[in-house]
């Protein structure tokens, strides 16, 4: 299985800040990867698919970058909404797997 | 489309899990899109246990492979999974979702505990 590692696991942030998130993947999965929020109490939400394309309706201070093993998620202008988990997910071969969550948190 | 899990939600340890997920709005049929189960708990974090996909074709996470059967019935637009032999690490939240890549529509999942 292909193993897929956040960092950080917490991070303390106030509204307007930049925050950027890292997953890395155990072996290359090319562009194949897929970036989520969810907010306590809620399903997981698609922000981020193929690396860098942002889903439609999302926000555009959402952003992703990356390919192989190395992948980054900034959010660029914190807003409220945005206190919540984030998780990576990879998609270039099964079984699927997630990253372990990134926790922001209202400074 | 909108998904929604349902089916009992406190089990005893070696029972089997039996939960459906109904989705409206749109025909499992149309589109090339595979209908997943994915778990969640505060031990495993986010766990995807397997899919079908609209002509009945399934892939399940070897981790569970022996012990579940995930099905499909079009008729009433739902899409099923059986977990058998169930025990305390079973409990989670679980969740039923359209995609693979990407996993774009969740249902708002369903607690399920297992507990002698």
């Amino acid at each position: 299985d292909i193993q897929m590692t956040q960092s950080p696991s917490s991070v303390s942030a106030s509204v307007g800040d930049r925050v950027t998130i890292t997953c890395r993947a155990s072996q290359d999965i090319s562009t194949w990867l897929a970036w989520y929020r969810q907010k306590p109490g809620n399903a997981p939400e698609l922000l981020i698919y193929s690396a860098s394309r942002l889903e439609f309706g999302v926000p555009s201070r959402f952003s992703g970058s990356g390919s192989g093993t190395d992948f980054t998620l900034t959010i660029s202008g914190l807003q409220p909404e945005d206190f919540a988990t984030y998780f990576c997910q990879q998609a270039n071969s099964f079984p699927l797997t997630f990253g372990g969550g990134t926790k922001v948190e209202i400074k | 489309v909108q998904l929604q899990e349902s089916g009992p939600r406190l089990l005893k340890p070696s029972q089997t899990l039996s939960l459906t997920c109904s989705v409206s709005g749109g025909s499992m049929n149309s589109g090339d899109y595979s209908w997943n189960w994915i778990r969640q708990s505060p031990g495993t974090g986010l766990e995807w246990i397997g899919y079908i996909n609209s002509g009945g074709n399934t892939n399940y996470n070897p981790s569970f492979k022996s012990r579940i059967t995930i099905s499909l019935d079009t008729s009433k637009n739902q899409f099923s999974l059986r977990l058998r032999s169930v025990t305390a690490g079973d409990t989670a939240l679980y969740y039923c979702a359209r995609g693979i890549h990407p996993v774009d529509r969740w249902g708002q999942g369903t607690l399920v505990a297992v507990s002698s």
